[in-house]
């Protein structure tokens, strides 16, 4: 059984750098057509995608945080991370992880992390 | 970007009412749509993907259909395990998702 879990600071100063990691187990981030995501909810509003990367170094990221975002996987220790530079109070939410199965017909996020819940904040 | 608009934004039902949940695209996605459930303080769970592909495990009450513009989530007949919010996605372009449908109890 495939898990995710997000792990990082629950409170950020503005300006500084969000940054959260998600360990994965029950799969390797290694294999297959499997990319890796990271998604957000604003409090009490929808989702937005933040961005998602692929084993073979294939990152795609949201157009509005493009300039602030880096996402990576550490494949030794079967984990990804998502670094978002300048925070501000506009990037408060609960960040999830998750697994999305892509080929050219589908798109398929399957898995999720719990959550994680980010407040910028001074 | 294309923009994913669902209808309505609450829908009171009651169990065992059969259930319609609407999201408009503002531009062709072709069959590039997923619809999630997510319950209050849970992540978002799969539901449907390509249109109409039922995720794994997902009861058969549920199915999705449509192309183009106009995609329909149907839940056959509402358990109680069914009311949450549900969302539609695009992935054809950049992937985004509509604003939520919240199915409550009427």
């Amino acid at each position: 059984q495939v898990q995710l879990q997000e792990s990082g600071p629950g409170l950020v100063k503005p300006s500084q750098t969000l940054s959260l990691t998600c360990a994965v187990s029950g799969a390797s981030i290694s294999n297959g057509n499997y990319y890796w995501s990271w998604i957000r909810q604003h409090p009490e509003k929808g989702l937005e995608w933040i961005g998602y990367i692929h084993h073979s170094g294939s990152s795609f990221y949201s157009p509005s945080l493009k300039s602030r975002l880096s996402i990576s996987l550490d494949t030794t220790k079967n984990q990804f991370s998502l670094n978002l530079t300048s925070a501000t109070a506009a990037d408060t939410a609960m960040y999830y992880c998750a697994r999305t199965f892509i080929d050219v017909y589908n798109f398929a996020t399957d898995t999720w992390g719990q959550g994680t819940l980010v407040t910028v904040s001074s | 970007e294309i923009v994913m608009t669902q209808s309505p934004a609450t829908l009171s039902v009651s169990p065992g009412e059969r259930v319609t949940l609407s999201c408009r695209a503002s531009e062709s996605v072709v069959s590039n749509v997923a619809w999630y459930q997510q319950k209050a303080g849970l992540p978002p769970r799969l539901l449907i993907y390509a249109s109409s592909t039922r995720a794994t495990g997902v009861p058969a009450r549920f199915s999705g259909s449509g192309s183009g513009t106009e995609f329909t989530l149907t839940i056959s007949s509402l358990q109680s395990e069914d009311f949450a919010v549900y969302y539609c996605q695009q992935y054809h372009k950049w992937p985004l998702f509509g604003g939520g449908t919240k199915v409550e109890v009427k």
